[in-house]
């Protein structure tokens, strides 16, 4: 069965220094792999996606994330933070065989000024 | 949130009501979801529908109903029998392919009283 983990509830980091937030997936088989944005009482708005090719992915508002085969993970990072990116962030997972998307709990990013 | 519409934003029922949640998309996507949302649970998916006159049992679809007789439309009904309706419920539509990602609503908060 398909599953995601963020192992984070928060993260908090100062503005102007690196963040990473951590997602692991789990599937059968070949997984595409989901970034989203969430502000308080909005819809998911969409970062970025891994489906094949370059382990490197860029996404909006300068993130990134990095798929490790190996390691089943798919980190959100972002070289330098912005207190305008403190929300809740969830990694999804779709294997290639089905239509559904397995989100994680979410991970809250607090960036302090 | 893009193309993707739902009504009312805050909703209050009383208990052993039912009620319909409304989800309108102008994208021209096929496929649509109903996702619920939990504080710390993530998202959890209630239906999804991959084409006009069918859709599919989520894994919490329990109490829940829904409809697919328009293309652009997807409305969710909460049953007098969803024991614990009290959520933030979000749609969701993608356009054929399993490579796509969601566009999400805004969502819609539904309280009992």
């Amino acid at each position: 069965a398909q599953s995601v983990a963020q192992p984070e509830d928060q993260v908090n980091v100062a503005e102007g220094n690196p963040l990473t937030v951590k997602c692991t997936y789990s599937v059968s088989g070949n997984p595409y792999l989901f970034w989203y944005v969430q502000y308080p009482n909005r819809g998911l708005q969409f970062l970025l996606k891994y489906i094949t090719g370059d382990n490197l992915v860029k996404g909006s508002y300068g993130f990134e994330a990095e798929f490790n085969k190996s390691q089943t993970s798919f980190h959100l990072k972002k070289p330098s933070a912005l207190v305008s990116a403190s929300a809740l962030y969830f990694c999804a997972v779709r294997e290639d065989s089905s239509y559904k998307l397995i989100f994680g709990s979410g991970t809250r990013l607090l960036v302090r000024p | 949130d893009g193309g993707i519409t739902q009504s009312p934003k805050y909703l209050f029922r009383k208990e052993g009501q039912n009620v319909t949640l409304s989800c309108e998309q102008n994208l021209n996507h096929d496929a649509m979801y109903w996702y619920r949302q939990d504080p710390g649970q993530g998202l959890r998916l209630i239906y999804y529908s991959q084409i006009v006159n069918d859709f599919q049992k989520g894994d919490i679809a329990e109490g829940y109903s829904v409809s697919r007789e328009k293309k652009e439309s997807f409305p969710l009904t909460v049953t007098s029998a969803q024991k614990n309706p009290t959520a933030f419920y979000l749609c969701a539509s993608t356009p054929e392919s399993r490579y796509n990602e969601q566009f999400f609503g805004p969502g819609t908060r539904l309280t009992v009283l």
